[in-house]
């Protein structure tokens, strides 16, 4: 398995625009995980899928912020309209449970630019 | 993140030196992860802990949970280049269901 894939890897955009990052689980793990990542505040979990579905999202900051999983291979977090305090690595992962039993995988991370 | 601690926020050490890496929670832990991270890359799953007392290593790095799951440590015996990143201690909250993560430890190895 190539592990988690996220797309774009860097991301530079205009505030006030839309983004989009993109996800692909490993094959076979039920639960996803968005985190964003900044000096400041360190890794924080964003928002996470089980089963396709979201579970909590009070991790995420504003009504700017969306995610969708619409099928166990594939997710998106969406920032509309972007802000230059939006600018951190945002990371995926994916699990095959989501107990303390079984670590996640965690994506290369998307480098956010908002300028 | 104010439910894991880290310390020390960066360390820088000679190459060959041992250190110490702690990570402490005022919480009963019930799966304590270890990961490190490059920077601009992703996070490498290390190690995970789960019984009070338990030891697990991985060629020069150990990490040991105490007694009563409330700290870690990850141990770097000789340390390399190849160590240098950022080591992050994770947690699984069976309450509240998700997962939380110390703020991270920078670690500098001086050739």
């Amino acid at each position: 398995d190539a592990g988690v894939i996220q797309s774009p890897r860097h991301e530079v955009t205009e505030m006030g625009q839309e983004v989009t990052l993109r996800c692909k689980p490993i094959s076979g793990h039920n639960s996803l995980f968005w985190y964003r990542q900044t000096m400041m505040r360190g890794l924080e979990l964003l928002i996470y899928f089980n089963n396709n579905v979201p579970i909590d999202d009070s991790g995420m900051p504003e009504d700017r912020f969306s995610a969708k999983m619409p099928n166990a291979s594939f997710s998106t977090l969406k920032i509309q309209p972007s802000e230059p305090r939006d600018s951190a690595v945002y990371f995926c992962a994916s699990s095959f449970t989501l107990t303390e039993n079984t670590e996640a995988f965690f994506g290369q991370g998307t480098r956010l630019t908002v300028v | 993140s104010q439910e894991l601690e880290q310390s020390p926020q960066s360390l820088i050490v000679q190459e060959g030196k041992n250190l110490t890496i702690n990570c402490t929670s005022s919480k009963t832990l019930y799966g304590l992860y270890w990961y490190k991270q490059k920077y601009g890359e992703g996070l490498i799953f290390l190690m995970m802990l789960q019984k009070g007392g338990e030891e697990k290593s991985h060629e020069k790095i150990t990490a040991k949970l105490d007694e009563k799951k409330q700290q870690s440590s990850l141990h770097i015996t000789a340390s390399q280049p190849s160590h240098a990143g950022i080591y992050l201690c994770g947690a699984f909250l069976p309450n509240a269901g998700k997962s939380t993560f110390g703020d991270g430890t920078t670690l500098t190895v001086k050739p």
